[in-house]
């Protein structure tokens, strides 16, 4: 059983279209942290949160520690938007990490 | 601006040869890791080091080895013994927060995709 579990695995979406990715993981923690792969390979953080919710433009990211599940929306969606997001929630105390597999998604214009 | 350099973009190696991938940052931070990444895989950890001359080995260590002489620097060379290197690798960075379970922010370079001929 993966530690991390991420739904869907592949999302294509037209371009303004309103998106949700979830996360859900096995594990106590003190902090999840949303990843952006872009197509080049190249990965960028885009959220560290440990509750409640995140917002950065277009960008809202939610947990809710109790049922060890996040989400993060994506509003106004647009091409440039298409990426895999990864999660990705501590492991032990070595600044190690369970990922998730990811999410693969597509905006359409 | 500060960041994580890695080098080559793309490599390519003959069977039986060993390849050296460099990685480095100029964000001061004292953890730095290596991963590797396959298709339909979450990334796994190699190799990581929380400090200068120390490091240890992640989930797949083996057919790798590393060094770290400098804080900014974490080559991670792939062996021969390495049985199945193609994939996709990936350095990344982070600060290290003693007595405090993850709480640094991720950063990564771009990758550097290693095929073998």
């Amino acid at each position: 059983k993966n530690e991390v579990e991420q739904s869907p695995q592949n999302l294509t979406a037209q371009e303004g279209e309103f998106i949700t990715i979830n996360c859900s993981y096995s594990v106590g923690i003190s902090a999840l942290h949303w990843l952006q792969q872009h197509p080049g390979g190249g990965i960028v953080s885009l959220f560290m949160l440990s509750s409640g919710k995140k917002k950065h433009g277009r960008l809202i990211a939610t947990i809710n520690i109790q049922e060890k599940h996040s989400s993060l929306h994506i509003t106004a969606s647009h091409p440039r938007d298409s990426a895999v997001y990864i999660c990705a929630v501590p492991r032990g105390t070595g600044n190690q990490f369970y990922f998730g597999t990811g999410t693969s998604l597509t905006v359409i214009p | 601006d500060g960041g994580i350099t890695q080098s080559p973009k793309y490599l390519f190696r003959k069977e039986g040869q060993n390849v050296t991938l460099s990685c480095e940052q100029n964000l001061n931070h004292d953890a730095m890791y290596w991963y590797r990444q396959d298709p339909g895989q979450g990334l796994r950890l190699i190799y990581y080091s929380q400090i200068v001359n120390d490091f240890q080995k992640g989930d797949i260590a083996e057919g790798y080895s590393v060094s770290r002489e400098k804080k900014e620097s974490f080559p991670l060379t792939v062996t021969s013994a390495q049985k199945n290197p193609t994939a996709f690798y990936l350095c990344a960075s982070s600060k290290r927060l003693a007595g405090l379970a993850n709480t640094g922010e991720l950063f990564f370079g771009e990758g550097s995709r290693l095929t073998v001929l």
